[in-house]
C-alpha cells in the first residue's frame, strides 16, 4: 500500500534561517506531488506541485522553493525564513488523478 | 476573499441519523469539487468528487450534491457513525489540470454514539 511520509511533525526555526522540509511517498511510482500551506483558519494553499522529477510549478509568489530531486522526494526549501512563513505545511500525493488523494501528517512551522 | 466557505466550523449529529456538510463558492468558474476529511494528527484523505457537468455523485454512505446556479455544494452521510466523526473540507478548481484546488476552512463534525 503507499504511504506518505513527511518529517518534522514541528519546527521552531528564527526569523532569516533556512528550512528544508522532506516528503517521501512509498509504493507508488511516478506519483504527482503536492505542497500545501495552511493558514490558522483557512482553507489549504497550493505552493508547489510536482508532475515528474525536476518538474516544478509555483502557484504563489513567495520566500519558498522546492525541488524534487528523485522521482517520490519532494523538498520544500527557504534560504532566510520570514515571519510570514509560520504556518502548517502539508504534503500531498496523487497519481492517476489531478487533484491531490493522500496528504501526510504535516509540519507545523513556528518562525521566532 | 475566500472563495470556497464552509460556514458551519462545527457539527454535531447523532449516531445513525444523516450528517449534512455544507459549502458554498464565489467563483463561477470551479468545475470539479471535492471532500476532503482529516482525523486528528493525520493528513486529509479524498474522501468524494463530483464534476460540474453532475448534480450529485454517491459512494456508499456518501453522497455529494452540488446547485451550480446557487453555488452551493453539499455532502450527505447516511447514516451517519462516530468514525466518522473528523474534519470535512470542501474544494474546488476552476483550471483543467485540476491541480490548484481551493480549500474551504472545513467543518468538524462529531458523531454522537
Amino acid at each position: 500500500s503507499q504511504t506518505i511520509h513527511q518529517w518534522p511533525a514541528t519546527l521552531v526555526q528564527p526569523v532569516g534561517s533556512p528550512l528544508s522540509l522532506e516528503c517521501t511517498v512509498e509504493g507508488t511510482s511516478n506519483p504527482n506531488l503536492y505542497w500545501y500551506r495552511q493558514a490558522a483558519g483557512r482553507g489549504l494553499q497550493l505552493l508547489f506541485y510536482s508532475v515528474g522529477i525536476g518538474q516544478i510549478s509555483s502557484e504563489v509568489p513567495q520566500n519558498l522553493s522546492a525541488s524534487r530531486p528523485q522521482d517520490r522526494q519532494f523538498i520544500l526549501s527557504s534560504k532566510k525564513l520570514l515571519l510570514s512563513d509560520s504556518g502548517f505545511y502539508l504534503c500531498a500525493w496523487s497519481v492517476h488523478r489531478a487533484w491531490p488523494q493522500h496528504f501526510g501528517d504535516g509540519t507545523r512551522l513556528s518562525i521566532l | 476573499d475566500q472563495q470556497v466557505k464552509q460556514n458551519s466550523p462545527s457539527l454535531s449529529v447523532q449516531e445513525g441519523r444523516i450528517s449534512i456538510l455544507n459549502c458554498d463558492y464565489t467563483n463561477s468558474m470551479f468545475d470539479y469539487f471535492l471532500w476532503y476529511k482529516k482525523y486528528p494528527a493525520e493528513g486529509p484523505t479524498f474522501l468524494i468528487s463530483i464534476s460540474s457537468i453532475k448534480d450529485k455523485n454517491e459512494d456508499g454512505r456518501f453522497t455529494v450534491f452540488l446547485n451550480k446556479s446557487a453555488k452551493h455544494l453539499s455532502l450527505h452521510i447516511v447514516p451517519s457513525q462516530p468514525g466518522d466523526s473528523a474534519v470535512y473540507f470542501c474544494a474546488a478548481s476552476a483550471d483543467n489540470y485540476g491541480q490548484n484546488f481551493v480549500f474551504g476552512p472545513g467543518t468538524r463534525l462529531s458523531v454522537l454514539p
